[in-house]
């Protein structure tokens, strides 16, 4: 069965100091990894994905996400954070095997500090 | 095309009634996603639709929830007999069909409250 795990509720940076937001994975395929952010009161949005080629996937807003197949992993991260950028944050996965449906973390709440 | 409408963004219902939620996905995106959100957790997989078909159901999906994509585009969850512990936000996504590699895009939900 697909499950995602988002071992840290919270993360507290400094504001222009990097960040990282940890995600591993399970999947009986391959991977299609995806990472969303959500505002208060809103629905998700979509920050970038991984699904095939090179492991460093780019996306909005100055994110990037590293996938690692040996360690299970697709870390979100951002090499200098800025206040705005405190939310929530969700790892997704899908499995090549056939089922359509996005699997989602627990979440992570990231805080920047000013 | 404004991206996936949902309605309404909140209800309020007392125990034991029926609310019925109405989600738009995005135009030409024939996968639409129901979940659920309590707070505090992610987002949990309740159905998909491709087209009008519904293709997978989660066990979390009692007899009292029911969803249908009609036609293909709009869909509706209705939940009967509310109970206070389905008090969520519920979640509307929708995806085109190019593969298995599309994310989905998400609604800004409907905010349920059972008193």
């Amino acid at each position: 069965a697909q499950s995602v795990a988002q071992p840290e509720d919270q993360v507290n940076v400094a504001e222009g100091n990097p960040l990282t937001v940890k995600c591993t994975y399970s999947v009986s395929g391959n991977p299609y990894l995806f990472w969303y952010v959500q505002y208060p009161n809103r629905g998700l949005q979509f920050l970038l994905k991984y699904i095939t080629g090179d492991n460093l996937v780019k996306g909005s807003y100055g994110f990037e996400a590293e996938f690692n197949k040996s360690q299970t992993s697709f870390h979100l991260k951002k090499p200098s954070a800025l206040v705005s950028d405190s939310a929530l944050y969700f790892c997704a996965v899908r499995d090549s095997s056939g089922t359509y449906k996005y699997i989602f973390g627990t979440g992570t709440r990231l805080k920047v500090l000013a | 095309d404004t991206g996936v409408s949902q309605d309404p963004r909140h209800k309020i219902t007392k125990r034991g009634q029926n609310v019925t939620f109405r989600c738009d996905p995005i135009s030409e995106h024939n996968r639409l996603y129901w979940y659920r959100q309590t707070l505090g957790q992610g987002p949990e997989f309740l159905t998909y639709f491709q087209n009008e078909a519904q293709l997978e159901k989660s066990r979390l999906l009692s007899d009292r929830f029911s969803a249908e994509r009609p036609k293909g585009s709009f869909s509706t969850l209705e939940i009967q007999r509310t109970e206070q512990g389905d008090s969520a936000m519920y979640l509307c996504a929708s995806s085109p069909v190019v593969g298995m590699n599309t994310e989905a895009f998400f609604g800004q939900g409907t905010r349920l409250t059972v008193v």
